[in-house]
Parts: structure tokens; sequence; C-alpha cells
């Protein structure tokens, strides 16, 4: 199976402030044939399912702002909140779909400081 | 607009079984494949099982392994987790969600809570 590690599991930044969650796999989710990361990130508020932001590592999904930045390939990843807003305090998680089973990080809780 | 209902869950006893349904709508349900997600009291997510477009192939988890059957209905566009021998880690939050384009899962129902314990 292919674990996903996130860090830090929480962390507190200022308003109008970046705040970085890593991501790492176990093996790389980088499907050859297309190169395309197979690498999601979800946001989960309180009482709410997931929300789906980020998907094949970078692309944002529909409507989700443009201070959410997916990035990194093969193993590693990065999700960057570029400017956090009161509406972005979460849990964050991220997600392989490149094979079965699939995979989610543990979470990464996001708070204001 | 997208919607997937969760139904069927409440509190079981431990080795019961129970099946959990997902009511879809507003898009081709028979068009995509389907999961079922987790989520345990206060934890992070699991994913259960998939289930492709037209039901011809199924993959699970390895904690719900030989237990849990996932299983459609497309001309009611009704997604199906059938739980046997269920145990008590087995109490959470369960989701379904629809597979996007991007193959990730773009839509989630508000999920149903299903609790094992005597």
């Amino acid at each position: 199976d292919i674990v996903m590690t996130q860090s830090p599991d929480s962390l507190a930044v200022s308003l109008g402030e970046r705040a970085t969650i890593n991501c790492k796999s176990t093996q790389s989710v980088l499907y050859s044939s297309n190169n395309k990361n197979y690498l999601a990130w979800y946001q989960q508020k309180p009482g709410q399912p997931p929300k789906l932001l980020i998907y094949w590592a970078s692309t944002r999904e529909s409507g989700v702002p443009d201070r959410f930045i997916g990035s990194g390939s093969g193993t590693d990843f990065t999700l960057t909140i570029s400017s956090l807003q009161a509406d972005d305090v979460a849990v964050y998680y991220c997600h392989q779909y490149y094979d079965t089973p699939w995979t989610f990080g543990q979470g990464t809780k996001v708070e204001i400081k | 607009q997208v919607q997937l209902v969760e139904s069927g869950g409440g509190v079981v006893q431990p080795g019961r079984s129970l099946r959990l349904s997902c009511a879809a709508s507003g898009f081709t349900f028979s068009s995509y494949g389907m999961h079922w997600v987790r989520q345990a009291p206060g934890k992070g997510l699991e994913w259960v099982a998939v289930i492709s477009f037209d039901g011809s192939n199924t993959y699970y988890g390895d904690s719900v392994k030989g237990r849990f059957t996932i299983s459609r209905d497309n001309s009611k566009n009704t997604l199906y987790l059938q739980m046997d021998s269920l145990r008590t880690e087995d109490t959470a939050v369960y989701y379904c969600a629809k597979t996007g384009s991007a193959r990730a899962c773009d839509y989630w129902g508000q999920g149903t809570l299903v609790t094992v314990s005597s």
C-alpha cells in the first residue's frame, strides 16, 4: 500500500500569511504514460464532508480560490495557502489515487494564530 | 447540481450486518465510478471501496475486504455498501463520493453514521 505522510500535523498562521503543508508518499504517484501525478488535496471543515481543492497535484478544482496552490511531483508534494483567510480554518488531506487501495494522509489542521 | 444522499446508518451490534445506500442525482450516474470513504470519530479519512461505472470492477480497502460488498443499481441511480461481520472499529461516518473526470473524488455526500456497539 502507498502510505501518505503529511507534515506538520497542525499549524497556526496569522491572517494574510502563508501556510504550507507537505505530503510525502512511499512510492511515486506519477504515471509515466500521461505524466500526471495522481495526487489530490481536500479541505474538510467540522461537520462537513471533504471538499476537493486540487487534483493532478496542481490543478485547482473549479471555484477554488487561487490562493490555494498545489505543487510537487513523484513522491513529494506541497499545498500552499498563499494568504490565509479566516474561512481557510480546516483540516487538509492529501490523497493518492494512483493505485488501490487509495490512501489519504493523516490530515493537517490549520488554525489562525 | 450533483447530489449524493446517504442513508441506512444506525447502531448495530458487533457481528451483525447493515446496508448503506447512496441516492445520486444531478449527473449521469451510470457514467461514473463511485466510492465509499469512511471517517471514524475524530479521525482521518479512510478509503473503503470503489466500483466502476458499470459495476464490473470493484476494489476494497484491506480492513474491509471479505466483509463489505459495494454494488450499484444504475436503473435506480443508487450506490450500496453491504457491511457484514461488523466490528467496533467499523464505527464511522460513511461517505459516498463520485469519481471525477480527473479520477479524484469530486463530489461527496453528507455522510451517514454507523455505530457498532453492544
